[in-house]
């Protein structure tokens, strides 16, 4: 069970919008640590998408995007296209456990 | 552009030693904190370890700490990290990774994104 929980999987039809979440608590984005966002093709390096919770670095498309609110944060991918089938993982820092989480991690399906 | 490559996995039995290496290119290296993250078969991803831009502060998540050291050699743009006592728990694929803030240490680079990882390698801890 992650301290950053996720859902296992998501899906959506090509050009939809698809949201995944991650819910943390008090001691890590419930008192302000920021979140970052990976998508990863197992195998594959890992990918930055958003990171401090709403900026993308270069060369990521405008179509992911990133917020926070409360202990939770959510990554918004619209225009769903049938290369972002991957997996999703959040990322943040925990101050009781004094260490950097992964989320569990979100399966993409793109049907 | 950014590179980073990492090598040394291999098939290692129980309670034997390993050393990984990550060799990166097109960044100072010498600015910015570095880590361990591994992928266990069929899981997601853990973060392992993590050292500051001058090696001067090392962070481990609890299971390998005693067992695992991570360092860095700046003249050489090189990672490494040292696995001993491996167990069947290790097996993994390990990945490098810099984070996206220059001069970060301790909490302020576990805080921090990763920017540019490799592609991996495979460790595999069985008798």
């Amino acid at each position: 069970q992650s301290v950053l929980t996720q859902p296992p999987s998501v899906s959506g039809a090509p050009g939809q919008r698809v949201t995944i979440s991650c819910t943390g608590s008090s001691s890590n984005i419930g008192v302000g640590y920021d979140v970052h966002w990976y998508q990863h093709v197992p195998g594959t390096a890992p990918k930055l998408l958003i990171y401090d919770n709403t900026n993308r670095p270069s060369g990521v498309p405008a179509r992911f995007s990133g917020s926070r609110s409360g202990a939770s944060a959510s990554l918004a991918i619209t225009g769903l296209q049938a290369e972002d089938e991957a997996d999703y993982y959040c990322q943040s820092y925990d101050s009781g456990l004094s260490t950097m989480l992964f989320g569990g991690g979100t399966k993409l399906t793109v049907l | 552009q950014v590179q980073l490559v990492e090598s040394g996995g291999g098939v290692v039995q129980p309670g034997r030693s390993l050393g990984l290496s990550c060799v990166v290119s097109g960044f100072s290296f010498s600015d910015y904190g570095m880590q361990w993250v591994r992928q266990a078969p069929g899981k997601g991803l853990e973060w392992v370890a993590l050292i500051s831009f001058d090696g001067r502060k090392e962070n481990y998540r609890d299971s390998v700490k005693g067992r695992f050291t991570i360092s860095r050699d700046n003249s050489k743009n090189t990672l490494s990290l040292q696995m001993n006592s491996l167990t069947p728990e290790d097996t993994a694929l390990y990945y490098c990774a810099k984070t996206n803030l220059k001069y970060c240490s301790g909490s302020t680079c576990l805080q921090s994104a990763f920017d540019n990882w490799g592609q991996g390698t495979r460790v595999t801890v069985s008798s």
